[in-house]
């Protein structure tokens, strides 16, 4: 069946400018999750999306970033006002069930934000 | 402090030559560790997950091995092919709660 796919695959925007980053999950997966890889860094967690359950936006580096999923399904992650800082792939996992458990997390390929 | 530190952070070898990279980690409560292999471009690819109770496990060319009293890993990789250039992740789990520790990674280039 079809894997984690994420949208677009590549993204450059201007410092200041809005971006919105899309998270299609496998589907019947009830976990999703948003990560963030810096170069020659290790995967940042950055929010965490279970069931109907309210979100875990622990990981999320400021106000600046938001994330919503809708349905159960689709997420978006959205980052306003967008720093040079924000430069980063961006990953989205899902997994049946919480990783309480040991149910494996499935990555999408990825979005390479690069603000200029 | 990173909880889970890999070692080394690069790696170059022929092809068809064995090589073992290293994971020692922190983590604690103990649950679970993970070894992820990323190709340029895309997400991680789950190798393997070993738990507890678990010493060695194998994925065809690719063998993990856990000292969980130690709380060091390696990952063994036989006969290198080219594909096998890629990083190399270690992910270590606590028993409780959902979040993964990641390791920063090796880089591993297999040349001809």
């Amino acid at each position: 069946g079809a894997g984690v796919s994420q949208s677009p695959s590549n993204k450059v925007t201007e410092k200041g400018k809005d971006v919105e980053l899309r998270c299609d999950p496998i589907s019947g997966h009830t976990a999703l999750y948003w990560y963030r890889q810096s170069l020659g860094q290790g995967l940042e967690f950055l929010i965490y999306f279970q069931g109907n359950s309210a979100p875990d936006k622990s990981g999320l580096p400021s106000d600046r970033f938001s994330a919503e999923r809708t349905g159960g399904s689709v997420s978006t992650l959205t980052i306003q006002r967008t720093q040079q800082e924000d430069s980063a792939v961006y990953l989205c996992a899902s997994s049946l069930e919480g990783a309480s458990g040991s149910y494996e997390q499935y990555f999408g390929p990825g979005t390479r934000l690069t603000v200029t | 402090k990173n909880q889970v530190e890999q070692s080394p952070q690069s790696l170059i070898i022929l092809e068809g030559k064995n090589c073992t990279l290293q994971c020692n980690y922190t983590v604690s409560p103990f649950s679970n560790l993970r070894w992820y292999k990323q190709d340029t471009g895309r997400g991680p690819v789950s190798l393997t997950i070993m738990t507890f109770s678990e010493n060695t496990k194998s994925n065809g060319r690719y063998t993990a091995t856990l000292d969980a009293d130690t709380k060091q890993s390696s990952l063994h990789i036989t006969a290198s092919q080219l594909s096998d250039s890629a990083s190399y992740i270690c992910v270590v789990k606590r028993r409780s709660g959902y979040a993964l520790n990641f390791g920063k990674g090796t880089s591993l280039l297999v040349t001809p």
